[in-house]
């Protein structure tokens, strides 16, 4: 069974302070997706990982993908109040279609 | 705008009586899914559809029907729902991109 595991999944931090949330999976999959989740509200798509190696920007934060290690890696610079919300990830294996695994979150709360 | 439009947003019902959730996209994707997500257990797939008239179980299916007759709707159904199936229900669609989330159902059965 395939299992995608989040790590902390909670995370209180002062604004200002960086951090990083961890993803680690166990199978190989070429697709990592994050999406963030606000309080009663529906996920949304931040970023799309698709390849060794790759990463992404976008504000304070950043994904990155290590396939070889089953690892993602969502990095907070410098946090600010807006940020807090819950962080997925997905990943989409080979040869199962289209189907998803989400891991289970991460919740952050950033502290003014 | 793209979107996943699902209705409705909250329902409250009791146990054993039918029930449909609806949902529909405009973005002509192929691929629509549906997912429950409870506290501690983050989203689990009920079930999926790779296009019309194909539609495949998930990780959680029992209590739950799904139809896809039309590319753009794919619509849930519980057929004598209990209240083990109260949770936040939310309809996806996946393109190149990854996917496309509806606003989410939060379902209570009593």
């Amino acid at each position: 069974e395939l299992k995608v595991e989040q790590n902390p999944l909670f995370l209180s931090m002062q604004e200002g302070k960086n951090y990083t949330i961890y993803c680690n999976y166990s199978t190989t999959s070429d697709r990592l997706y994050w999406y963030r989740q606000d309080p009663g509200k529906s996920l949304e798509s931040l970023f799309v990982l698709l390849s060794n190696g790759a990463v992404k920007q976008e504000g304070r934060l950043m994904a990155s993908l290590d396939t070889k290690a089953r690892l993602s890696t969502l990095h907070i610079t410098a946090a600010v109040h807006d940020l807090s919300a819950t962080y997925f990830c997905a990943v989409g294996p080979p040869n199962t279609g289209n189907q998803f695994y989400f891991g289970t979150g991460t919740s952050l709360t950033v502290i003014p | 705008e793209a979107q996943v439009t699902q209705n409705p947003r909250y329902l409250i019902t009791v146990t054993g009586k039918k029930l449909t959730v609806t949902c529909s996209q405009n973005m002509n994707h192929e691929y629509m899914s549906w997912y429950r997500q409870d506290p501690g257990l983050g989203l689990r797939q009920i079930y999926y559809s790779m296009n019309v008239e194909v539609t495949d179980k998930g990780d959680v299916p029992e209590g739950y029907k799904v139809s896809r007759k039309e590319k753009r709707n794919f619509p849930l159904i519980l057929e004598s729902p209990s209240p083990n199936q109260t949770s936040l229900y939310f309809c996806a669609s996946r393109g190149r991109g990854g996917y496309t989330f509806g606003s989410g159902t939060r379902l209570t059965v009593v």
